[in-house]
């Protein structure tokens, strides 16, 4: 069954600091993972999106890492801020078919 | 740029009502898709089109009708609506289903149907 989990459910960290969030997938045949930034009260917006043959992709002080041999990837927010907070969501696409397979989401609060 | 358009934000219905979510794109994209978003659980696919006059289901159909007639619409249809499909939901389109394409989300419909 093609599934998407994210760890942790919701996380709070202080402004400065570094966090990673974690997404396991077991979509397969893999095409490509991307993760979205979800404010409260708005869509999800696209911050990275990874095929197969890519390890590493940053936007600003969002680095997203993949390993499609373990089926995991994560997302490391550095130098948090307030900003931050929202909802970061795992979504894997596999290369067959119209289809997206969302995880539920990890909930990122940022306090001063 | 206006991106996806949702409208409207907010709505209550009466259970056996019905109504349509309108979902409007100025970015010329081919593909469009309707999801509902439930507490604490991922994003569902409703329905999704790749072009204007083709339509097909996504995960969540039931209860559900769609049209494309243009590019830049793709209204939702709710019949006979139910408490169940009280939830948030959220047009996207992308200019393909391409693996690096990104998809823009408007800022979602919230429906409670009593």
């Amino acid at each position: 069954k093609n599934q998407v989990e994210q760890s942790p459910q919701s996380l709070i960290i202080l402004e400065g600091k570094n966090c990673t969030l974690q997404c396991n997938y077991t979509v397969s045949p893999f095409s490509n993972l991307r993760w979205y930034k979800q404010d409260t009260g708005r869509g999800p917006v696209s911050l990275t999106i990874m095929t197969f043959s890519e390890n590493t992709k940053s936007n600003g002080r969002y680095t997203a890492t993949l390993d499609a041999d373990t089926k995991q990837s994560s997302l490391h927010i550095t130098a948090s801020q307030l900003s931050d907070s929202a909802s970061y969501i795992c979504v894997v696409s596999p290369n067959t078919g119209n289809q997206f397979y969302f995880g539920t989401g990890t909930s990122l609060t940022v306090i001063p | 740029n206006a991106g996806v358009t949702q409208t409207p934000k907010f709505r209550i219905l009466k259970i056996g009502q019905s109504m349509t979510l309108q979902c409007a794109q100025d970015m010329n994209h081919n593909y469009m898709y309707w999801y509902r978003q439930d507490p604490g659980m991922g994003l569902k696919l409703i329905y999704y089109s790749v072009g204007a006059g083709i339509t097909d289901k996504g995960e969540v159909p039931n209860g559900y009708n769609v049209s494309r007639s243009t590019t830049e619409d793709f209204p939702l249809r709710l019949e006979l609506a139910a408490p169940s499909q009280t939830s948030v939901y959220f047009c996207a389109s992308s200019y393909s289903i391409g693996f690096n394409q990104p998809q823009h989300f408007g800022d979602g419909t919230r429906l409670s149907i009593l």
